[in-house]
């Protein structure tokens, strides 16, 4: 079945800096790569998603990359700002379609 | 407002003390899932339902049972609470069969067993 790295598990970042999170999956026919974040004490919610028929998708200051041959996708955040800070999930859809594989989180955390 | 509604929010019980976690989406999503969280394992998918009467299991889905009697609920029973269950649980719901769109997330509920 589809398995799902995710790293790194801590990230610090200065207010206004850039920051990537990176996934590998296993699963080559995976076509859905979800990413989600968790603010403390509520339940993750899905902030961007792509496809396998794009390579980039980007909405405001969030970004998502697809590589399908490596087959690793990355979140890269811009601007970092306070509310930022979050534990953020990468996910990937499993071939046979009935679930979501998730991986292990990044808590990240902005420095002001 | 749509949303998923768990309850309780956070239970402590004594190791083989039946329970249930009880789950409720007022979207009208056929689809639906139970995870666990557990510091540095991510969410891992204990059991999901694809739509009424028909329920499957995920990846850990070992003490758990759930039933999907109504598209409205999806209850988590652990017939025989151990301590090795004590986490964070989550249920979620989509739009469609299968897992190809948004999931909306419980706000969770905290378990111990003691």
């Amino acid at each position: 079945g589809e398995n799902v790295e995710q790293h790194p598990s801590t990230l610090s970042v200065q207010e206004g800096d850039s920051a990537v999170i990176k996934c590998t999956y296993s699963d080559s026919a995976s076509n859905y790569f979800p990413w989600y974040k968790q603010e403390l004490g509520k339940g993750p919610q899905l902030i961007i998603d792509i496809r396998s028929n794009v390579g980039e998708k980007k909405d405001q200051r969030i970004a998502v990359t697809l590589n399908k041959t490596a087959k690793h996708f990355s979140l890269h955040i811009t601007e970092t700002q306070p509310e930022d800070s979050a534990v953020y999930f990468c996910a990937a859809l499993d071939s046979s379609a009935s679930k979501i594989i998730f991986g292990s989180g990044t808590r990240l955390s902005i420095r002001p | 407002e749509a949303q998923v509604t768990q309850n309780p929010r956070y239970l402590i019980t004594v190791t083989g003390k039946k329970l249930t976690v009880t789950c409720s989406q007022n979207m009208n999503h056929e689809y639906m899932s139970w995870y666990r969280q557990d510091p540095g394992l991510g969410l891992r998918q204990i059991y999901y339902s694809m739509n009424v009467e028909v329920t499957d299991k995920g990846d850990v889905p070992e003490g758990y049972k759930v039933s999907r009697k109504e598209k409205r609920n999806f209850p988590l029973i652990l017939e025989s609470p151990s301590p090795n269950q004590t986490s964070l649980y989550f249920c979620a719901s989509s739009p469609r069969q299968g897992a190809r769109t948004e999931a909306f997330f419980g706000q969770g509920t905290r378990l111990t067993v003691v």
